[in-house]
């Protein structure tokens, strides 16, 4: 079975500091992609960072990094600087070549100021 | 470019009550997918289509749920007779076919079932 988890129900961080939010996955293919969805109350879904699964360097946006370790199919969210708009829930995925795209039951992360 | 549109935004029904949700997807996107995200949980895919053909169907409720897509644009979701567990939130999202592109999520649907 392919499956995405987040064992981590809930986390909170002080504003200002970092928190690394955790994912594994279990896929038989080779190639994929690898997504980190953020949502807040509006249930709009928007996406946070994405990563190939054959780059090894780890992909940045701004505050946000990822630390990708394929072998031991870990795909973890650090969030730099926290702030307040950052809370929310989030959400990691994968997707396939064909398609299929699968996600995690996801984290609640709160900010405390 | 213009999001994905679902509406309703809030639906309120009783069981065995029919509803239905629509989604029109980012122009050009020929992937679309309909998920069920209960309280607190992640979504869970419930169709895929691939233009027109629904291309995985396989955690779809075929019993009482239902689903189109019209011309490979618009999607449209059913579901009859609705019953108490059905409630939840139902995202649209769209891509284009290919796997590196991220999914472009609508604001979901909030089905109540009383």
């Amino acid at each position: 079975a392919q499956t995405v988890t987040q064992s981590q129900p809930e986390m909170s961080v002080q504003e200002a500091e970092t928190v690394t939010l955790s994912c594994t996955y279990d896929t038989s293919e080779s190639d994929y992609y690898l997504f980190w969805y953020k949502q807040p109350p509006s249930r709009q879904m928007i996406l946070v960072i994405r990563q190939e699964a054959y780059k090894q360097q780890n992909a940045t946006e701004n505050r946000f990094s990822v630390n990708f370790q394929k072998a031991a199919k870990s795909f973890s969210l650090k969030i730099s600087d926290s702030q307040l708009g950052d809370a929310a829930m989030y959400f990691c995925a994968y997707r396939l070549p064909t398609n299929d795209m699968r996600f995690g039951a996801g984290t609640r992360l709160t900010v405390k100021p | 470019e213009a999001g994905v549109v679902q509406s309703p935004r809030y639906k309120i029904i009783e069981k065995k009550q029919p509803v239905a949700f629509w989604c029109n997807p980012i122009s050009g996107h020929n992937t679309l997918y309909w998920y069920r995200q209960n309280l607190g949980q992640g979504p869970e895919l419930l169709i895929r289509y691939e233009n027109e053909e629904a291309v995985d169907d396989s955690q779809l409720p075929k019993d009482r749920f239902s689903a189109e897509r019209l011309k490979g644009v618009d999607s449209t979701l059913k579901i009859q007779p609705a019953e108490l567990g059905d409630s939840a939130v139902y995202l649209c999202a769209s891509s284009p076919s290919s796997y590196n592109s991220p999914l472009h999520f609508g604001n979901g649907t909030r089905l109540t079932v009383t």
